[in-house]
């Protein structure tokens, strides 16, 4: 079945670093790809997504690149923000699988003054 | 706009008991999709419905059942509560069912068993 692996957390960075969160794939079928934030709290905020091998999704600094041929979607942003500190998911969609998403395990980002 | 709502926010209950979720899609959403985060881990799918219709269920047994109304809201329904169930119940809308398309969830619904 499909599934999505990312790094474990947490991930600690300071102000202004640069932040890379891996995920991997696999999947029947040719998926659609998603990052999702969750603050303390709250529910899933989309951040990104990418619907075809090569896009590029973008948004708040954050992008991440759609690779087919390495099955992943990491997630980058060139200077985090205190603002960053979240649990990011990354996640894959397949019309194979009814339109659910199916979810990584989250990894939580932790950016210090 | 309103965005996804969900009620109640926070909930506790015994186990045994049973518990009714409730959420509201955002206007002119006519899909809702639950899912199931518990602590430290990605949330699991459960349901989704599109146009009142069952689309998909996720690997959870029969004490979960969902249904969807002629306004597009949803409920869900869990029986027999065990400890295992205490978790986030997110849900999630969405304007048809299609590649690409991204869902927008509400804030969830904490549910604690004792």
């Amino acid at each position: 079945g499909d599934s999505v692996t990312q790094m474990e957390g947490p991930v600690t960075l300071s102000e202004e670093a640069f932040l890379t969160i891996n995920c991997t794939y696999t999947a029947t079928g040719y998926p659609s790809l998603f990052w999702y934030v969750q603050y303390p709290g709250e529910g899933l905020q989309l951040l990104l997504k990418a619907t075809k091998a090569d896009d590029k999704g973008s948004n708040k600094g954050f992008e991440a690149t759609y690779r087919k041929e390495t099955t992943s979607f990491h997630l980058e942003k060139g200077s985090v923000q205190v603002s960053d500190s979240a649990v990011y998911f990354c996640a894959l969609r397949t019309n194979n699988a009814g339109n659910m998403l199916t979810f990584g395990g989250g990894t939580r980002l932790m950016v210090k003054p | 706009d309103a965005g996804v709502t969900q009620s109640p926010t926070h909930l506790i209950k015994t186990r045994g008991q049973h518990v009714t979720l409730r959420c509201s899609p955002i206007s002119g959403h006519k899909s809702v999709s639950w899912y199931q985060q518990v602590l430290g881990q990605g949330p699991q799918f459960i349901f989704q419905y599109y146009e009142k219709e069952e689309r998909g269920r996720g690997n959870f047994p029969d004490r979960f059942s969902a249904r969807q109304f002629p306004n597009y809201s949803s409920e869900l329904n869990v029986n027999a509560l065990l400890l295992g169930d205490s978790a986030l119940y997110l849900c999630a809308s969405a304007l048809s069912i299609g590649e690409g398309l991204g869902y927008t969830f509400g804030s969830g619904t904490r549910l604690t068993i004792v």
